[in-house]
């Protein structure tokens, strides 16, 4: 079956310094895997998918199969960074369904 | 452009009396659906997903069913309510195409009382 885990509920991180949200993910296929953040008061979004390897707000994430992670870092944390963030997997040949993890909430320390 | 509708935004029930939330998207034919109810510490738990009218598929089993009776409109309902189905329930869509996201409505409290 297929699985994600974030292992972290809470994560405090001080201004400037390095964030790693871990993720780590169980699935027999070719996995697909994303983040999404939700700011205070705000819907659920997109940050970023592994399949465009792209980086959005200074966030890049790496699928690691051997590791069976894609943990989401950013080098210099800010304070509008502070959010809700979700690991998730989209199990596109089986049955296309999206399984997210607990999420980690991000508070950056000023 | 694609739009979601999820309504209502709050609601207040009591203990025993029918559900039923609506979410509607427009701007796009034939999405894969999905329910999620999101709660702190808990994340966001897949409920049921749709890849197709009349095409249901249940993760959790529970007092909660779902339904699809138009291409683009996701039917959450129960019966009778529980107060352990007082929660925080999430629609989205998604194309049924690789390597695209999902996207959610804005969410219905829902207390039971």
């Amino acid at each position: 079956a297929q699985r994600v885990t974030q292992p972290e509920k809470l994560l405090s991180v001080f201004k400037g310094a390095p964030v790693e949200l871990k993720c780590n993910y169980s699935y027999s296929g070719s996995p697909e895997l994303f983040w999404y953040v939700q700011y205070s008061r705000q819907r659920l979004q997109l940050l970023l998918r592994h399949i465009s390897r792209e980086s959005i707000k200074g966030f890049t994430a790496d699928l690691n199969k051997g590791e069976t992670s894609f943990h989401l870092k950013k080098p210099f944390a800010q304070e509008e960074d502070s959010a809700m963030y979700y690991c998730a997997l989209r199990a596109w040949n089986r049955d296309d369904k999206i399984i997210f993890g607990k999420g980690t909430r991000l508070h950056i320390l000023p | 452009s694609q739009t979601i509708h999820q309504w209502p935004a709050t609601l207040v029930q009591p203990v025993g009396s029918p559900l039923s939330l609506e979410c509607t998207v427009e701007g796009t034919s034939n999405p894969n659906l999905y329910w999620y109810r999101q709660a702190a510490g808990r994340g966001l738990q897949l409920l049921f997903y749709s890849v197709g009218i009349g095409q249901i598929s249940s993760e959790v089993p529970q007092n909660l069913s779902a339904s699809r009776p138009q291409d683009r409109q996701f039917i959450l309902s129960s019966k009778k309510l529980l107060l352990s189905d007082s929660g925080f329930y999430l629609c989205a869509w998604s194309v049924p195409r690789r390597g695209t996201e999902a996207f959610f409505g804005q969410g219905t409290r829902l207390t039971v009382v």
